[in-house]
């Protein structure tokens, strides 16, 4: 079953500027995590937001998080073109066992 | 630290033929998990393991998929017998325990012909 959707499906920007994907879920989660997959590779932890959190900043990644809306935001500031990738919502949750389960993915391409 | 390691990284074979995919977690990681990733999908969990045993295995097609985590440390996943919409990217990955950041191997790309 798919927990969280990303959206849009797919983003093109220009290097330099900012990118913004979202990711709604369904049901009630401890955590949210955002990954990112180049093309051919594993997965790389981006950032976990936890419940009882609102916002969480890594360098130049922001993410968001409103449990009320049950959605997220994950923006990419100054973006360049290595941050062009696929990049995943994935929500835990007790009620999933500590399991995480994806969404479908944003892909993103920096031209540059 | 060393990351989650994974062999073969490419896999051909043909229909009803068996394959297994390795995978060696992060030294310490409890919680070990394998995931099918479908080309334009995000990842599908197919069954994860608390040290040695089974925490979580109801998306694994159990008639044809088996996994097992030697002495609580490395995994295999073997397949018996591929189908062709087994083509897909199998992906390991490991944690310090449940509801923890979970990190990735490059992961198996398989293609059944």
């Amino acid at each position: 079953s798919q927990q969280g959707e990303e959206d849009p499906q797919a983003l093109s920007i220009q290097e330099g500027e900012n990118a913004t994907m979202n990711c709604s879920y369904k049901t009630s989660i401890n955590n949210l995590q955002w990954y990112r997959q180049n093309s051919g590779r594993g997965l790389v932890h981006l950032i976990l937001i936890r419940s009882n959190e609102r916002e969480k900043h890594s360098g130049r990644l922001r993410v968001t998080l409103d449990t009320s809306k049950k959605s997220s935001s994950l923006l990419i500031t100054a973006s360049r073109a290595a941050d062009t990738a696929s990049y995943f919502c994935a929500t835990g949750s007790v009620y999933q066992g500590g399991k995480l389960i994806f969404g479908q993915g944003t892909e993103l391409s920096v031209k540059p | 630290e060393a990351g989650v390691a994974q062999s073969p990284r490419y896999k051909i074979i043909e229909k009803r033929q068996s394959v297994a995919f390795w995978c060696n977690p992060i030294s310490g990681h409890a919680t070990l998990y394998w995931y099918q990733q479908i080309l334009g999908q995000g990842p599908k969990l197919l069954i994860q393991f608390q040290n040695n045993g089974v925490v979580d295995d109801s998306q694994l097609p159990k008639d044809r998929f088996s996994a097992e985590r030697l002495k609580g440390v490395d995994s295999t996943l073997k397949i018996q017998p591929a189908k062709l919409e087994d083509s897909a990217v199998y992906l390991c990955a490991s944690s310090w325990g449940r509801q923890e950041t979970q990190y990735f191997g490059p992961g198996t790309r398989l293609l059944v012909l």
